[in-house]
C-alpha cells in the first residue's frame, strides 16, 4: 500500500527556515516523480516544486531561489528545504506521487500524504 | 486569479447530474496537454479522480467521468450523492507556468 507521511511543519518566523520530510513507503521515492503542492488556509491548490527520477528539479516562481527539493533514496523520503520564508509561504504542504502518461509534462499527482503545515508569522 | 478557471461553486439535489467546467488557454489545455481532476473532502487531502481527461483510477465510481474539447474541459457527476460534497480541481500544465490549478469548485448537494 502507498503512503506518505509529511512532518516538519510548524510556526516559523519570517525570513526563517524549515525542512519537512515526506516519508514514503509502498513504492520507492527515487524510482517516480515526486511533488510538492500547497493550499493556503482557505484557498486552492498550488503546485510548489517537483524531482524527476533522474534527479531534475523544477519550481513555482513564487518560491524559486528560496525553496529546494530533494531526495535520500536509502531512506526512501523526500524533502523540501525552505528559507527567507514569508507570510504567503503560509499554507499546509502536501507532498505527492507524480505520474504521468505519454509526456513528461501531463504529471498528475496520484498519491497524497495528509500534509503538514506551515504557519510564517512574528 | 488561476490560470485555469472553474465556477466557485456548483450544487445538486441527490440522483441529479452535476458538470463542473475548467476553461484553460493556448498555453495549456489547448496546447494538448491532458487535463486531471482532484475530488477534496472536507478536513482531508485531494484524491485523485481523473486521470489522462476521461480515465478513472482504481477504486473511482463511474458516476464519474471527465471530457476535454478544445481549451476547456469538464468533469460530469451523475447519481449525486450526499458523500460527493466535497471540493474539485482540475490540473494541468502550463507551458509558461508549468503545473497549474483552477481555483477549485465547491459541490453543494442539496
Amino acid at each position: 500500500e502507498v503512503q506518505l507521511v509529511e512532518t516538519g511543519g510548524g510556526l516559523i518566523q519570517p525570513g526563517g527556515s524549515l525542512r519537512l520530510s515526506c516519508a514514503a513507503s509502498g513504492f520507492t521515492v527515487s524510482s517516480n516523480y515526486m511533488s510538492w503542492v500547497r493550499q493556503a488556509p482557505g484557498k486552492g491548490l498550488e503546485w510548489v516544486s517537483v524531482i524527476y527520477s533522474g534527479g531534475s528539479t523544477y519550481y513555482a516562481d513564487s518560491v524559486k531561489g528560496r525553496f529546494t527539493i530533494s531526495r535520500d533514496n536509502s531512506k526512501n523520503t523526500l524533502y523540501l528545504q525552505m528559507n527567507s520564508l514569508r507570510a504567503e509561504d503560509t499554507a499546509v504542504y502536501y507532498c505527492a506521487r507524480s505520474n504521468y502518461g505519454d509526456y513528461e509534462n501531463d504529471l498528475t499527482f496520484d498519491y497524497w500524504g495528509q500534509g503538514t503545515l506551515v504557519t510564517v508569522s512574528s | 486569479q488561476s490560470v485555469l478557471t472553474q465556477p466557485p461553486s456548483v450544487s445538486g439535489a441527490p440522483g441529479q447530474r452535476v458538470t463542473i467546467s475548467c476553461t484553460g488557454s493556448s498555453s495549456n489545455i489547448g496546447a494538448g496537454y491532458d487535463v486531471h481532476w482532484y475530488q477534496q473532502l472536507p478536513g482531508t487531502a485531494p484524491k485523485l479522480l481523473i486521470y489522462g481527461n476521461s480515465n478513472r483510477p482504481s477504486g473511482v465510481p463511474d458516476r464519474f467521468s471527465g471530457s476535454k474539447s478544445g481549451t476547456s474541459a469538464s468533469l460530469a457527476i451523475t447519481g449525486l450523492q450526499a458523500e460527493d460534497e466535497a471540493d474539485y480541481y482540475c490540473q494541468s500544465y502550463d507551458s509558461s507556468l508549468n503545473w497549474v490549478f483552477g481555483g477549485g469548485t465547491k459541490l453543494t448537494v442539496l
